[in-house]
């Protein structure tokens, strides 16, 4: 199995609910990552798992709230966002190396497309 | 700052042509710049070059990487229709778990 998964693939909120967001991979993979994109931006990193501990939070409101069960599995909770938050989520995975020689090219999944009414 | 820049932001080009995408950028900590292939949802992955292997072919496409002058170049010969996408070039750094800095993008269309 080589690929990302995320669901749901759409996400359509009110401001007041709260949702989650889910990724799996079972490539052996121990680094997990949350990225957000707007249209025509790339990609910008959220969080990074490393080992399933938060290793880097890029200073993301706590209206976010990401989780790492296992080290397959991914999750983002969504709780009051707002409509800025409106977004491709995608999550992305890679083998996890603390030594220079270690080049670990991340894979990403399809994403969620999320709408904050 | 880190900061990955991409050139040019758009091109449109007619089928069979040649094209040439630029990646130049300024991190600390360098590790390795990857370009990526991003049609309607998720980047796909292309190339991974680093000071150990700084040239990258697969079919069409090859990469390289000039350390010396902190930028990358995408090559795509005889393109096709199905290379329209956005091609992103993002750079590694030394961490525990890869941060990846994104340059903008190149909009690529490919006309028949």
């Amino acid at each position: 199995d080589t690929e990302v998964t995320q669901t749901p693939k759409h996400l359509v909120m009110g401001m007041t609910n709260k949702k989650s967001l889910k990724c799996e991979q079972h490539m052996g993979h121990r680094a997990m990552y949350w990225y957000k994109q707007k249209a025509k931006k790339p990609p910008e990193l959220m969080f990074v798992y490393s080992y399933e501990k938060l290793s880097i939070n890029e200073s993301v409101p706590s209206r976010f709230s990401p989780e790492c069960p296992n080290s397959s599995l991914l999750n983002l909770h969504l709780h009051a966002l707002q409509p800025e938050d409106s977004a491709l989520y995608l999550c992305a995975s890679s083998r996890a190396g603390i030594m220079i020689s270690s080049y670990n090219e991340q894979f990403f999944g399809p994403g969620t497309r999320l709408t904050v009414l | 700052e880190d900061k990955v820049v991409q050139s040019p932001l758009s091109l449109v080009v007619h089928e069979g042509d040649t094209v040439t995408l630029n990646c130049s950028y300024e991190v600390t900590n360098f590790r390795s710049l990857l370009w990526y292939k991003q049609e309607k949802k998720a980047p796909t992955f292309l190339f991974m070059l680093t000071s150990s292997g700084i040239e990258k072919k697969s079919g069409r496409l090859s990469s390289i990487l000039d350390k010396k002058e902190l930028s990358s170049i995408l090559n795509i010969t005889a393109t096709q229709t199905g290379d329209s996408a956005i091609y992103l070039c993002a750079v590694s750094k030394s961490e525990g778990a890869q941060k990846l800095v994104f340059g903008q993008g190149t909009r690529l269309t490919i006309n028949p």
